[in-house]
């Protein structure tokens, strides 16, 4: 089956430094998302990703956060300025569709971020 | 408000034992989807199943087998036959499509630990 893929698996950081989280989505999906997951807590949404555009963001997605889709292929998620709190497992996601259309809703394997 | 609760933080099994993860989500909505992940060690989000609001008809897969009762709220997965390899953390999440987006919001998660 097709997979979602991310990279790095890992990235350490300096509190203050900037880092890109990459994904390359499923190629023929439209919707994409990326999530969190602070260390032993549920799995929290940040933002989706359709048509070039965000079409919705948590109140965690601040001005730190930004997404963009450079080319066909990539999907990535910038943080300018770490802090300590945003060492978590992110997560990509891309679907098909959405609503009654959409089948399945796939996850990449995530990587862990831990700013120092 | 969306809201997933997973009442069952940790369940402990032996190998062979039928088990129950409960879900139960509160919604607004009429028209909604229900989804559950698996998270084994490993750390990456496994699809297990989707479902729309108005498909109330249980769903088997393998050893795997989900009841929905619209009457409660609930979603809940049963695993027949447990084993080893179930081992891991099962989330449940409600998402209502909307605009283009999918958003998902995650229960608390139960930790599965099957014992040989």
């Amino acid at each position: 089956e097709p997979e979602v893929t991310q990279t790095p698996s890992h990235q350490v950081t300096q509190m203050g430094q900037e880092v890109i989280l990459r994904c390359v989505p499923i190629s023929n999906h439209l919707y994409f998302y990326w999530y969190r997951q602070i260390l032993g807590q549920k799995v929290e949404f940040l933002v989706s990703f359709y048509n070039n555009e965000i079409s919705e963001k948590s109140e965690i997605f601040d001005d730190q956060f930004s997404v963009e889709r450079p080319d066909g292929s990539n999907f990535t998620l910038k943080i300018r300025s770490t802090k300590l709190e945003d060492s978590a497992m992110y997560f990509c996601a891309s679907s098909d569709h959405i609503g009654p259309a959409a089948e399945k809703l796939l996850f990449g394997s995530g990587t862990q971020l831990s700013v120092l | 408000a969306q809201k997933v609760t997973q009442a069952q933080t940790e369940i402990s099994v032996v190998e062979k034992e039928d088990v129950t993860l409960d879900c139960v989500y509160e919604t607004r909505d009429t028209t909604y989807y229900l989804f559950w992940y698996k998270q084994p060690p490993s750390g990456e989000l496994v699809f297990l199943i989707r479902r729309n609001s108005f498909d109330e008809q249980n769903e088997i897969s393998g050893r795997y087998s989900w009841n929905f009762q619209k009457s409660t709220s609930s979603f809940n997965f049963t695993i027949t036959a447990s084993q080893v390899v179930d081992s891991a953390v099962y989330f449940c999440a409600l998402s209502e499509a909307q605009g283009g987006s999918e958003k998902l919001v995650f229960g608390k998660g139960t930790k599965l630990t099957v014992n040989p």
